[in-house]
């Protein structure tokens, strides 16, 4: 099955810095690469994703960017606000059908 | 459109006890997924259900268990509650059983067993 990790496991900045999150997986045949924000007591929510025809993507201060080969994506956050501070999680996903859930990375971002 | 429901809230139960948290997908949508949220940990896939038939299952005991209905809504039961069963149980939805397009979750159920 498909094995998730996410670097680092916390992480905090200063407001108004950047903030990289990465994620590695082992299936190769994982085609789809979303990540998820999950604000203290809330349910996660889907934040951006990307395919794997794409190498990046981005969506205002935030992007995702994909090495096939070395197979990791990772995300990044500029101009971090206080509201960014939320634990973010990772699903690369193949096939349409992979359950695997990275184990998630708590970022804080100090005022 | 309405989201992912789920019900109830929260749920408490004395161990031993069973408990059934229920489901209901966004309107056209025929797959559910169920995962499991310890306190502070990360999401663990228990159950996946489609066109009314169990598809896949997460590495979890028998006593969960679940189905989906006529009306793709879906129930999931926990027997027998142990103390780690006391998590947050989130559902979420999807079309043809892909989840190429990202989950779309609903509140959630804080089960707490005593």
């Amino acid at each position: 099955g498909e094995n998730v990790e996410q670097h680092p496991s916390t992480l905090s900045v200063q407001e108004g810095d950047s903030a990289v999150i990465k994620c590695t997986y082992s299936d190769s045949a994982s085609n789809y690469f979303p990540w998820y924000k999950q604000e203290l007591g809330k349910r996660p929510q889907l934040i951006i994703d990307i395919r794997s025809n794409v190498g990046e993507k981005k969506d205002q201060r935030i992007a995702v960017t994909l090495n096939k080969t070395a197979k990791h994506f990772s995300l990044h956050i500029t101009e971090t606000q206080p509201e960014d501070s939320a634990v973010y999680f990772c699903a690369p996903t193949g096939n349409g059908q992979n359950f695997v859930f990275g184990p998630g990375t708590r970022l804080s971002v100090l005022p | 459109e309405a989201g992912v429901t789920q019900s109830p809230t929260h749920l408490i139960k004395t161990r031993g006890q069973q408990a059934t948290l229920r489901c209901s997908p966004i309107s056209g949508h025929t797959s559910v997924y169920w995962y499991q949220q310890a306190l502070g940990l990360g999401l663990q896939f228990l159950l996946w259900y489609d066109e009314g038939e169990e598809r896949n299952r997460g590495n979890f005991p028998p006593r969960f268990s679940g189905r989906q209905f006529p009306n793709y809504s879906s129930e999931l039961n926990v027997n027998a509650l142990e103390l780690e069963d006391s998590a947050l149980y989130l559902c979420a939805s999807g079309t043809g059983g892909t989840v190429s397009r990202g989950y779309t979750f609903g509140s959630g159920t804080r089960l707490t067993v005593v």
